[in-house]
């Protein structure tokens, strides 16, 4: 069976720190790992990896995919009240989307 | 904004009652999925359409139908409500279903059923 593994389910921290959030996935037909953002209302996408190794970088975001391993992270440097959301995994299977439960994010002021 | 728009925003309703829900995907794109999202649990899975075509389903229960139209808009209908039916449901659209494009989310429909 497909599943898609996210830790730690919740995390508490401080503005200005970095956080590394994790997604383990056991999948038979892999193609790519996506990872999203989501606030009060819809998913938002953040970065799509395909391949191990190299890291998708988009301002103080980072992610990166070890298909060896079956696993990436996504790492928030400096984070802000902004922040604050629940980070969701989602692992593509032929052509199926699976999702991990998320990890909440807060970041205190 | 997504480019994928979900009506109505809010549904209130009761045990018993039937409803549908819509969903235009982004301009372009001919997959469309529907996901289930309880507070107890994450995405799951109902159903997928690509191009007017059922291509997957997921835990979608039979009370539950979908349908992709030539236009490519699609519909949710729920029917035979229950209490547990209650949760945030999403449109999400991708160019190809899978094919190495990301899924993009509607805001959702939050029906509550009393």
């Amino acid at each position: 069976e497909d599943k898609v593994v996210q830790s730690p389910l919740s995390l508490v921290v401080h503005e200005g720190d970095t956080v590394t959030l994790n997604c383990s996935y056991e999948v038979t037909n892999f193609r790519s790992l996506l990872w999203y953002k989501q606030e009060k209302k819809a998913p938002t996408f953040l970065f799509m990896l395909t391949s191990s190794g190299i890291e998708k970088k988009s301002g103080r975001l980072s992610s990166i995919l070890d298909k060896k391993e079956l696993f990436s992270i996504l790492n928030i440097t400096a984070t802000q009240t902004g922040d604050s959301a629940v980070y969701l995994c989602a692992v593509v299977s032929g052509n199926q989307f699976y999702f991990g439960t998320g990890t909440s994010l807060t970041v205190i002021p | 904004d997504s480019g994928v728009t979900q009506t109505p925003k809010h549904l209130i309703t009761a045990t018993g009652q039937r409803v549908t829900l819509r969903c235009s995907p982004r301009s372009g794109d001919l997959s469309v999925y529907w996901y289930q999202q309880s507070l107890d649990q994450g995405l799951q899975f109902l159903i997928q359409y690509y191009n007017g075509e059922e291509r997957a389903k997921g835990n979608i229960l039979e009370r539950f139908s979908a349908q992709q139209f030539p236009d490519l808009h699609s519909e949710l209908n729920l029917s035979s409500l229950e209490l547990g039916d209650s949760a945030l449901y999403f449109c999400a659209s991708s160019v190809a279903g899978g094919n190495n494009s990301p899924l993009h989310f509607g805001n959702g429909t939050r029906l509550t059923v009393t």
